[in-house]
């Protein structure tokens, strides 16, 4: 069973719609993160947050916009999506993104398919 | 800039035959190494780690890890080969310092019975 939870497993989208990827951890982690899989791509990192604070942001679309209201919740909103931008979302946690040592742990991940 | 290179996008092996999944890794210092398994439609798990010390990592599920230093690689092995093992593979890289940890592309593991 994961500790990381993420909500919805599938959504499809129009490109004008607006909606929001949920993730929530149980491990008491204080870094979270957005990666994005697409087929035959190295996984992408997208945004990093630790203790709520956003400390990386990988030339993300402004299309894209996470937020971290606490350390076990994070969000990413999307609006005016691109088809290229069908792909599974993970979000994963750690202690702290300055523990080198430490592993993620990834949740199941969001298939978004954009229209 | 730290970077891994996974040299396959798929390995075959026969159910009971040794499996070897392969990475390579360039970092400026001294790299903390990750395997970890993605199996259809889930996330992905973590296997093992090399930090510091023995250069064969033992870990989840009966893999290990040989870590070389002087090839850059740390290919993940499994003496006998299962079908459940059929999964997608990640090898990770860390370099030291608060960077964040960067992913090959991933091998796809195929066991046959």
């Amino acid at each position: 069973e994961t500790g990381v939870t993420q909500t919805p497993r599938h959504l499809v989208m129009g490109m004008t719609n607006k909606k929001s990827l949920k993730c929530e951890q149980h491990l008491g982690h204080n870094a979270m993160y957005w990666y994005k899989q697409s087929a035959k791509k190295p996984l992408e990192l997208m945004f990093v947050y630790n203790f709520k604070e956003q400390t990386e942001n990988n030339s993300v679309p402004s299309r894209f916009s996470p937020e971290c209201p606490n350390s076990s919740h994070l969000f990413l909103h999307l609006h005016t999506l691109q088809p290229e931008d069908s792909a599974l979302y993970l979000c994963a946690s750690s202690q702290e993104p300055g523990l080198e040592s430490g592993e993620l742990f990834f949740g199941e991940g969001s298939r978004l398919t954009v229209l | 800039a730290q970077s891994v290179a996974q040299p396959e996008d798929q390995v075959n092996v026969a159910e009971g035959n040794p499996l070897t999944v392969k990475c390579t890794y360039s970092v400026s210092g001294n790299p903390y190494l990750f395997w970890y398994v993605q199996y259809p439609n889930r996330g992905l798990q973590f296997l093992l780690k090399y930090i510091t010390g023995d250069n064969l990592v033992k870990g989840s599920y009966g893999f290990e890890a040989e870590f070389n230093k002087s090839q850059t690689s740390f290919h993940l092995k499994k003496p006998s080969a299962l079908v459940s093992d059929s999964a997608l593979y990640f090898c990770a890289v860390r370099d030291k310092g608060n960077t964040p940890l960067v992913f090959g592309k991933g091998t796809r593991l195929s066991v046959i019975a």
